[in-house]
């Protein structure tokens, strides 16, 4: 099936610091999804992005659709100990990403 | 809203034998997906139901198979499970094929 890579596979970082995770598909994406997943817990959407180039904002999270529609990235600005948990990319409707592993250490 | 829920949440099954997985989808979502998460895994595309019909499928054997009922609910079916088949098994339902899914909280399966 098609693959999704995402980078890093873990980030540690200091309370307050910036986290950016990129998520890379070897084929044409249609849209991309982010997902938030907390240890123990299931999936939770976070937001879906379509057009190419396309850049939303929630709150300290900033979602990118790079403009050939093959990747994508979250930039989470000024980390808290709430944003702990991995982060997944889901594209092409079925696939997930490998996910990133965020630990924010206080 | 009454969110995606699943059944049982938790199961112990011996090696070899069969289970069936439920879920009910949100109100109004005519697309369930199902996936496979081993621990410490992202999770794995087994197949998707648009409408009661397949609408994808992942890599998995013809033992796990599902269906999709006139309401929208669905079940997997694991047949002869193996030691592997160990795994958080999530149901994601969906309003169309191309948006948000909301997920389950998932079953946890034992394969002992």
């Amino acid at each position: 099936g098609q693959q999704v890579m995402q980078i890093p596979q873990y980030q540690h970082v200091q309370e307050g610091e910036d986290f950016t995770t990129y998520c890379n598909s070897s084929t044409t994406l249609s849209n991309i999804q982010w997902y938030k997943q907390r240890p123990g817990g299931h999936p939770v959407f976070l937001i879906q992005l379509v057009k190419s180039g396309e850049v939303k904002k929630q709150k300290r999270l900033t979602f990118q659709f790079g403009e050939a529609k093959k990747n994508s990235s979250l930039h989470i600005t000024a980390t808290q100990t709430t944003d702990v948990g991995t982060y997944f990319c889901h594209g092409n409707q079925f696939y997930f990403g490998t996910g990133t592993s965020l630990t924010v250490i206080p | 809203e009454t969110g995606v829920t699943q059944s049982p949440t938790h199961l112990i099954k011996t090696r070899g034998q069969q289970v069936t997985l439920r879920c009910s989808s949100q109100s109004g979502h005519n697309t369930v997906s199902w996936y496979q998460q081993a621990l410490g895994q992202g999770p794995q595309f087994i197949f998707q139901y648009y409408r009661e019909e397949e609408n994808g499928r992942g890599n998995f054997p013809p033992r796990f198979s599902g269906l999709q009922f006139p309401n929208y609910s669905s079940e997997l079916n694991v047949n002869a499970l193996e030691l592997d088949d160990s795994a958080l098994y999530l149901c994601a339902s969906s309003p169309t094929e191309n948006y948000g899914y909301t997920f389950g909280s998932g079953t946890r399966l034992t394969v002992v």
